[in-house]
C-alpha cells in the first residue's frame, strides 16, 4: 500500500512553455503533499506544501506564479510550471502523508525529470 | 534551523564489505528519522524509520541506530552487494516548516564493487 505517481515522469520542452505535473496518491487518501526540488548533486527542498481543497504554502524564494500547485482531491495534486526557463530544469518529487497514519511519515513519488531547452 | 549533514559524501567498496553511512542533525528535537535510497533518475525507496523513543530499526541486511542526544544516526549495510549501490539519504521532519516536511541530507553516493 501508500504507493505515489507521478506523470510524466520525463519531459522536455522548449523555453517560455509551460509544463503541467501530476501527482497521485494510488492507494489511499493524502491530507498534504509536498513538492520537493533536486538539482544535480544536491539534496531535495522543499517547494510548497499543498493541502486539499486550500492554497499551497509556499517556501521562501519559490516564486508562486510560477509554479502554480492545485490540489483538487485528496489523491491528486498538480504542479505546472510556467514558463519555463532552463533555469527550471530539475528533478521534481512530491510525496504525500498518508490519513489516519504516522504524522510524519511519507511515501514519495517515482520523481519527474523536466528539461527545458 | 534544522541542518542534516550526511558523511562521507561517496564512498566505493569492494563487494562483501560491511560499512557505516553516518548522518548527523543540529536540532535533536526530532520526531523520528528516515533513511531512503535513491537510485540514478529515480525517486525514494524508504529504507528504514527510527522513531525518537527507538535506538535501532532493522531490515534485513540494513541496520540504523539513533543517538538524539548527540544528534547522529548511523546506517549499517552489512555484506555488501553490487545491488546496494546507490545514494542514501536521510531526512527528519521540520518542524519550524511547513507542516512537518522533511529535511533531507545530500546524501551518500555508494559505489559497490563486484
Amino acid at each position: 500500500g501508500a504507493v505515489v505517481s507521478q506523470h510524466p515522469s520525463w519531459v522536455i520542452c522548449k523555453s517560455g512553455t509551460s509544463v503541467k505535473i501530476e501527482c497521485r496518491s494510488l492507494d489511499f487518501q493524502a491530507t498534504t503533499m509536498f513538492w520537493y526540488r533536486q538539482f544535480p548533486k544536491q539534496s531535495l527542498m522543499l517547494m510548497a506544501t499543498s493541502n486539499e481543497g486550500s492554497k499551497a504554502t509556499y517556501e521562501q524564494g519559490v516564486e508562486k506564479d510560477k509554479f502554480l500547485i492545485n490540489h483538487a482531491s485528496l489523491t491528486l495534486s498538480t504542479l505546472t510550471v510556467t514558463s519555463a526557463h532552463p533555469e527550471d530544469s530539475s528533478f521534481y518529487i512530491c510525496s504525500a502523508r498518508v490519513r489516519g497514519r504516522d504524522y510524519n511519515e511519507q511515501f514519495f513519488g517515482p520523481g519527474t525529470r523536466l528539461t527545458v531547452l | 534551523k534544522q541542518e542534516v549533514t550526511q558523511i562521507p559524501a561517496a564512498l566505493s567498496v569492494p563487494e562483501g564489505e560491511n560499512l557505516v553511512l553516518n548522518c548527523s542533525f543540529t536540532d535533536s528535537a526530532i520526531y523520528n528519522l528516515q533513511w531512503f535510497r535513491q537510485d540514478p533518475g529515480k525517486g525514494l525507496t524508504s529504507l528504514l524509520l527510527i522513531q525518537s523513543s527507538q535506538r535501532e530499526q532493522t531490515s534485513g541486511r540494513l541496520n540504523a541506530s539513533l543517538d538524539k542526544s548527540s544528534g547522529r544516526s548511523t546506517l549499517y549495510i552489512a555484506a555488501s552487494q553490487p545491488g546496494d549501490s546507490a545514494t542514501y539519504l536521510c531526512a527528519v521532519p521540520n518542524y519550524g516548516g511547513s507542516q512537518g516536511n522533511l529535511i533531507f541530507g545530500k546524501g551518500t553516493k555508494l559505489s559497490v564493487k563486484p
